[in-house]
């Protein structure tokens, strides 16, 4: 019962590199989103999907790509990363859209990246 | 737009009750949630309490919500070392969408 998968869990960029942030759940849930954390600003959303092939931005999406061609994945790109760019980053993934219902939404693990 | 506040550190000793409190502004919240953070690990749904409801308890969990003054609290009883960790609050936003969460309460707990 794997939950949230997150990988890679630690990862060191130059800045003008770009990565990919991959994220899988097996529980078959239609939401998924992808979280920043920073010290002293909680967790901020990036980018969301309802479902597969359906993508929207959060408060803070710009450097940062998402697709979600299958239900299980959720890929996160940085483009051409920048040392803001340094942070936590959480994938979370719930059966619906929260708002639906007070369904559990569960989180990986988290992705440590620095941008040097 | 949609916000929440919650003070950034609280310290207890062991077997003393905590109470973290937490303020939001979206006054159509219809959920409203606790997560625990241990240090390098992700979040830990803790519990939820609905907008219609004014108390929920959970062992030693008691979530206490006043919509009038948009305010939420959780009460740990019987605190241990265990539990030192970050606190989130979190609201649903308008849309229903995402969580917008607090900066997170840092409990320290001492024995």
């Amino acid at each position: 019962n794997a939950g949230v998968t997150q990988t890679p869990k630690f990862q060191v960029l130059k800045t003008g590199q770009s990565m990919t942030l991959q994220c899988a759940q097996d529980m078959n849930h239609e939401y998924m989103s992808w979280y920043r954390q920073d010290p002293g600003m909680g967790l901020r959303l990036i980018h969301y999907s309802v479902g597969a092939g359906i993508t929207d931005q959060g408060e803070v999406p710009n450097g940062y790509n998402v697709s979600r061609s299958t239900t299980e994945d959720f890929p996160l790109r940085l483009l051409s990363a920048a040392p803001s760019q340094t942070s936590v980053y959480f994938c979370a993934s719930s059966y619906v859209v929260p708002g639906l219902s007070g369904n559990t939404i569960y989180f990986g693990e988290g992705s440590w990246l620095t941008v040097v | 737009g949609e916000d929440v506040e919650q003070s950034l550190f609280l310290s207890v000793r062991e077997g003393d009750s905590s109470v973290i409190n937490c303020t939001y502004t979206d006054s159509s919240s219809t959920y409203l949630y606790w997560y625990k953070q241990e240090p390098g690990a992700g979040l830990q749904l803790l519990t939820y309490i609905f907008s219609n409801m004014d108390m929920k308890q959970d062992q030693r969990l008691t979530v206490l919500l006043n919509k009038k003054d948009k305010h939420l609290s959780l009460r740990i009883a019987d605190t241990q070392t265990g539990d030192s960790a970050i606190y989130f609050c979190a609201d649903l936003n308008q849309a229903g969408t995402a969580l917008i969460f607090g900066k997170g309460t840092t409990l320290s707990v001492s024995s």
